[in-house]
């Protein structure tokens, strides 16, 4: 079946410049999750979404990032007015339900480069 | 706070050979308790999990972990490496709380 999906999968940009990442979970995943991967910096969690309801807002690093999802399904995650430090590989997740303890299925990434 | 560490950055080993990759964590309760491997150009894939119940879980590729409460550890092993075992594997922890990442150990295989 149909797994986790992002898009662009690559991103290059020039710094200043606003880009928006997708996320397409797993149909009928309630929960989504945004995470960014730096080199050696292992997976810091950004935001998740039960439902379109974002709970826990928490883990954005600066009022430059914010996240969206529409009808329970599709997310975006913007980045405005990008920086050299925002380069990384951004990571989805979904899983069944609202608890943390669910298995949560990842998607390949989008590696975003700001120049 | 929760925090989760990996002390290996890069661990090589020898197709054949036994692998014991150490997670240490923090966290103010009883946990849940994560291993996932990413392979390159891939998103994180889930090899075992643990809630409650007995300390020594099976998960998929042959992995295993004990829970130790005592050492807040949470060891993931495999008695024998094979070359498509090399890939980055990253520890969590979380329960009530979005789960938090160690920074991951690299694995190469040598034949």
């Amino acid at each position: 079946g149909a797994g986790v999906s992002q898009s662009p999968s690559n991103k290059v940009t020039e710094k200043g410049k606003d880009v928006e990442l997708r996320c397409d979970p797993i149909s009928g995943h309630t929960a989504l999750y945004w995470y960014r991967q730096s080199l050696g910096q292992g997976l810091e969690f950004l935001i998740y979404f039960q439902g379109n309801s974002a709970p826990d807002k928490s883990g954005l690093p600066s009022d430059r990032f914010s996240a969206e999802r529409t009808g329970g399904s599709v997310s975006t995650l913007t980045i405005q007015r990008t920086q050299q430090e925002d380069s990384a590989v951004y990571l989805c997740a979904s899983s069944l339900g609202a608890a943390f303890g669910n298995e949560q299925f990842f998607g390949p990434g989008t590696r975003l480069t700001v120049l | 706070a929760q925090s989760v560490t990996q002390p290996d950055i890069h661990i090589t080993v020898s197709e054949g050979a036994s692998l014991e990759l150490r997670c240490n964590y923090s966290y103010g309760a009883t946990p849940y308790l994560f291993w996932y491997v990413q392979s390159p150009g891939q998103g994180l894939q889930l090899l075992l999990k643990y809630f409650s119940g007995d300390t020594l879980v099976q998960g998929i590729k042959g992995f295993e972990a004990e829970f130790k409460r005592s050492q807040s550890s949470f060891n993931l092993r495999k008695p024998s490496v094979h070359w498509s075992d090399a890939a980055e594997y990253f520890c969590a922890v979380g329960r009530n709380t979005p789960l938090v990442f160690g920074k991951g150990t690299r694995l190469s295989v040598i034949a």
